[in-house]
């Protein structure tokens, strides 16, 4: 059973990066059927989008985020990170790392989430 | 604003048949499987559907379908454990990016 398991820092200082890892396990981040990535939920809002990377490093970021977010991946780890720089209040939310189909960048399976509060 | 649009609220009694919706354009819907994604108590999202596939584990009571640029998850035989927050997404190849829509929120009487 594959299992995505986020870990990182739950509370930043505003102006300061956001960094998170997620580990995979029950199966290879180096498949070449699907896609791996963040999406966050602020507090009482929907779901969205971060970026998405595939193994071989490609990468799509959500056009509000992309000037701030770098997704990358370590292929022997079986993990992959974000890094969300020059962070405010409203990058607060509950940030979840997934794996999408290649086909439809639908997400199969979902890690169990990780609160970040951006707070001085 | 959501790039996918799904009701905010829809409501059904134990045992009845409902169905969610969720309509893009022909850039995501139109050109891509949609993904429908369970939120319990604003817990991690569980995928109950991608594209017409069900998940290992997904009561078959939970179905897939799309017409155009709608896309629509029905429950047949509605159940109290099914009320939830529940999302679409798929990939936007304008916008080379995932979209979700907003949510709808099923409440079960």
């Amino acid at each position: 059973q594959l299992q995505l398991q986020e870990s990182g820092p739950g509370l930043v200082k505003p102006s300061e990066t956001l960094s998170l890892t997620c580990t995979v396990s029950g199966g290879s981040i180096s498949s070449s059927s699907y896609y791996w990535g963040w999406v966050r939920q602020p507090p009482g809002k929907g779901l969205e989008w971060v970026g998405s990377i595939y193994y071989s490093g490609s990468t799509y970021y959500n056009p509000s985020l992309k000037s701030r977010v770098t997704i990358s991946v370590d292929t022997s780890k079986n993990q992959f990170s974000l890094k969300l720089n020059s962070v405010t209040a409203a990058d607060t939310a509950v940030y979840y790392c997934a794996r999408l189909l290649y086909s439809s960048r639908s997400v199969d399976y979902w890690g169990q989430g990780t609160l970040v509060t951006v707070s001085s | 604003q959501s790039a996918l649009t799904q009701e905010a609220s829809v409501s059904g009694t134990v045992g009845q048949k409902v169905t969610l919706s969720c309509t893009g354009n022909s850039n995501n819907i139109g050109s891509y499987a949609v993904g429908w994604y369970q939120q319990i108590s604003h817990g991690a999202p569980k995928t109950v559907m991608f594209g017409n596939s069900l998940p290992s584990g997904i009561p078959d009571r939970f179905s897939g379908s799309k017409s155009g640029t709608t896309a629509s998850l029905t429950i047949s035989g509605l159940q109290p454990e099914d009320e939830a927050d529940y999302f679409c997404s798929t990939w936007d190849y304008s916008l080379s990016a995932v979209v979700f829509g907003g949510g709808t929120k099923l409440t079960v009487l």
